[in-house]
C-alpha cells in the first residue's frame, strides 16, 4: 500500500525560509502525480496553496512556492510569519481519479 | 465565488449509514468544467479523500472505503451527496466537500466546504 510521507512537524524562525517535503513510501514524486499543497489551521477548512506542483491559487503570496526537489515534492515558505503557524498537507493525484494525502506536517513559527 | 456547505446528521449509530449533502452556491454541478468530491479528517488527524464524482455521473472512491461508499448528484437542487454504509466509530470525522478541478485527471480540491462533524456513537 502506498503512503505519502511528510515531515510529521518542523520549526521555522520568523522572517526564516522553510522547505516540507511530500514523498511516497515506494518511488519517487514527479510532476505527472501533480501534488497540491494545503495549509490548515485548527478548526477551519483546508485552504489551496498550491496545485499542479508549483502554480499558486488565487490570493496566495508569493512567500508560498512549489517544486519538485529530488525524489519529492516541495512546499517552501520565505519570510515565515507568525500566522504562517498551521498543518500543511500535501496530496497526489495516483491516477485513475485517485488522490492521496500525506499525513501532514505541523509547522510552528518560533 | 464557489461556496459549498456540507449538511447533515451529526450524530450516526454504529452500524448504520451515514448521508450528506453538499450544497453548492455560485457554480454548476452540471458542468463538465469540475469534479466534486468529498474528504474526511479524523479528530485530531490528517485528511483522507473520500471520493470524486463527475456530472456525468462517474464516480472515483478511495478503495478503502469503495465498498461502503457512494457519492451521487442531485442536479435539479444542484446539491451532491455522501452516503457510507456500515459506519463505526472509525469514521466519526469532520467531513468536507469541495470543488475537484483537473489536470489530467480530478486532483485538487478548491474551494472547500466548511465542514461538519459527523459522530458515530450510540
Amino acid at each position: 500500500q502506498t503512503v505519502v510521507t511528510q515531515e510529521p512537524s518542523f520549526s521555522v524562525s520568523p522572517g526564516g525560509t522553510v522547505t516540507l517535503t511530500c514523498g511516497l513510501s515506494s518511488g519517487a514524486v514527479s510532476t505527472t502525480l501533480h501534488p497540491s499543497w494545503y495549509q490548515q489551521t485548527p478548526g477551519q477548512a483546508p485552504r489551496t496553496l498550491i496545485h499542479t506542483t508549483n502554480i499558486r491559487s488565487s490570493g496566495v503570496p508569493d512567500r508560498f512556492s512549489g517544486s519538485i526537489l529530488g525524489n519529492k515534492a516541495a512546499l517552501s515558505i520565505t519570510g515565515a510569519q507568525a500566522h504562517d503557524e498551521s498543518d500543511y498537507y500535501c496530496a497526489l493525484y495516483m491516477g485513475s481519479g485517485i488522490v492521496l494525502f500525506g499525513g501532514g506536517t505541523k509547522l510552528t513559527v518560533l | 465565488q464557489v461556496q459549498l456547505q456540507e449538511s447533515g446528521p451529526g450524530l450516526v449509530k454504529p452500524s448504520e449509514t451515514l448521508s450528506l449533502t453538499c450544497t453548492v452556491s455560485d457554480a454548476s454541478i452540471s458542468s463538465s468544467t469540475y469534479y466534486w468530491g468529498w474528504v474526511r479528517q479524523p479528530p485530531g488527524k490528517g485528511l483522507e479523500w473520500i471520493g470524486t464524482i463527475y456530472y456525468s455521473g462517474s464516480a472515483y472512491y478511495n478503495p478503502s472505503l469503495k465498498s461502503r461508499v457512494t457519492i451521487s448528484l442531485d442536479t435539479s437542487r444542484n446539491q451532491f451527496s455522501l452516503r457510507l454504509t456500515s459506519v463505526t466509530a472509525a469514521d466519526t470525522a469532520v467531513y468536507y466537500c469541495a470543488r475537484v478541478l483537473k489536470v489530467a485527471g480530478p486532483n485538487w480540491f478548491d474551494p472547500w466546504g466548511q465542514g461538519t462533524l459527523v459522530t458515530v456513537s450510540s
